[in-house]
């Protein structure tokens, strides 16, 4: 049973489009994530936020944006979807304990025609 | 800045037999933890086991356990007894103690492929 929810699974839009991926946690968690991950590879960290009002860049230079205005919501938003922008997009969380593993969404499946 | 190698891209293994998946990593940092995590074909990271830097003993989780050698900045994932269930990626992943963003490092992976 998720706890961290991603909307939505797939999602192929148009160039130029605007787009909202949602992620919602129900764990409380203070510390959330989003990683970039083309198919097969590596998972790139994109952005992330220490709580509420926090938000900072990850090591993955993006064009998206975030913000964190409550505990269980870090929504990423592209104003202006491009087809380099086609990948998964992964959202996670972390309780802030070091032995503490990121609990991950299932992601979004972007694709930019 | 921290690193993690994970040197084979592909591994196939015989159902019910045991399989060694490696990782190495570098970090100045004296306290870390590693993580690896699975992600099957339908996307989702699922966490299998954690290493702490200073845990005296090799972490187990059932079938999967680690085989860490902290001289050699080493921590293989080791799965014993294969089933076919188990056939896809493998993440192995780092967290600096001194990270206090608490996010992980990912390796590239290794896609496992069990026969049956």
């Amino acid at each position: 049973e998720a706890d961290i929810y991603q909307t939505p699974r797939y999602l192929v839009i148009g160039t130029g489009k605007k787009i909202t991926l949602e992620c919602s946690q129900t764990m409380g968690h203070d510390k959330m994530y989003w990683y970039q991950q083309d198919p097969g590879m590596e998972l790139h960290l994109i952005h992330y936020s220490y709580g509420v009002n926090s938000t900072e860049k990850g090591d993955l230079s993006s064009e998206s944006t975030v913000s964190r205005i409550r505990t269980e919501h870090f929504p990423l938003t592209l104003e202006s979807a491009r087809p380099s922008h086609t990948s998964q997009y992964l959202c996670a969380s972390a309780d802030g304990f070091g032995d503490s593993p990121l609990h991950f969404g299932n992601g979004t499946r972007l694709t930019v025609t | 800045a921290q690193k993690i190698t994970q040197t084979q891209p592909g591994m196939f293994v015989q159902e019910k037999e045991a399989v060694t998946l490696d990782c190495t990593y570098d970090t100045s940092d004296p306290s870390y933890g590693l993580f690896w995590y699975k992600q099957p074909s339908s996307g989702e990271m699922i966490f299998l086991i954690y290493q702490g830097s200073y845990d005296q003993q090799n972490a187990t989780e059932g079938r999967y356990s680690l085989n860490f050698q902290k001289a050699r900045k080493s921590a293989n994932l080791v799965i014993s007894a294969s089933q076919l269930g188990d056939s896809a990626m493998y993440f192995c992943a780092m967290r600096s103690n001194n990270n206090a963003g608490n996010m992980l490092t990912f390796g590239g992976g290794t896609r496992l492929m069990v026969k049956p």
